[in-house]
């Protein structure tokens, strides 16, 4: 049974850097085709993909925030994280990761994170 | 960017009625070597994060009822509810996998009348 988790800090100021983790059970982000994904939502708003990661360390960005993107995996603990710099009270909503192959993508997500950025 | 965008943004349907999302690319979504169209169909309700419901445009998940169909190919797809339920009331997205920037549609609010 494939698992996600997303975890991180609920409150960041403006400017400061975002961490998020998200950690993962029942499968191996070395088999072939796999990847992990970030989306986010804004309150009462659409999903907005944000970054992949794929098992041959293969790493993709939404172009509008590419410069701020980076994302990463620990195959061995099970972990991808997205960090995301110079937050903005407009970057406010829940972030989610979810389970992503070439043929059914994000097929398993995790419950997500609020993030809220303010001062 | 590939921009999907859904008709209607919302929509409100009869339990047991049809209910139809359209879903138009601005370019094709048909990966002609393989004959496979790279959308997908999420349902999200309130406080829940979205589930496929959907891939390869007709392609339903493991699980989902057998109401829920999808269609359509290149650039312009179909999401349809062939007999509402009550708990169908949620918002649709359709989401493309064609290209490694991913997109997802504005979605659609799907209530009952």
């Amino acid at each position: 049974q494939i698992t996600l988790k997303e975890s991180g800090p609920t409150l960041v100021k403006p400017t400061q850097t975002l961490t998020l983790t998200c950690t993962f059970s029942g499968f191996s982000l070395s088999t072939s085709g796999v990847g992990v994904g970030w989306i986010r939502q804004p309150p009462g708003k659409a999903l907005e993909w944000l970054a992949l990661v794929y098992w041959d360390d293969a790493e993709h960005y939404s172009p509008s925030l590419k410069s701020r993107l980076t994302i990463t995996k620990d195959t061995s603990k099970k972990e991808v994280v997205l960090t995301m710099t110079n937050m903005d009270p407009v970057d406010t909503g829940t972030y989610y990761c979810a389970h992503d192959t070439l043929r059914r993508s994000f097929d398993i997500w995790g419950q997500g994170t609020m993030v809220t950025v303010s001062s | 960017d590939i921009v999907l965008t859904q008709s209607p943004d919302s929509l409100a349907v009869s339990l047991g009625e049809r209910a139809t999302i359209n879903c138009k690319s601005s370019q094709s979504l048909l990966y002609s070597s393989k004959n496979k169209n790279y959308l997908a169909w999420f349902q999200q309700k309130p406080g829940q994060p979205p589930k496929l419901l959907i891939y390869w445009a007709s392609t339903r998940e493991s699980g989902v009822p057998d109401r829920f169909s999808g269609s359509g190919s290149g650039t312009d797809f179909t999401l349809t509810i062939s007999s509402l339920q009550a708990e169908d009331v949620a918002v649709y997205y359709c989401h493309q996998y064609y290209t490694l920037s991913r997109t997802f549609g504005q979605g659609t609010k799907l209530e009952i009348k």
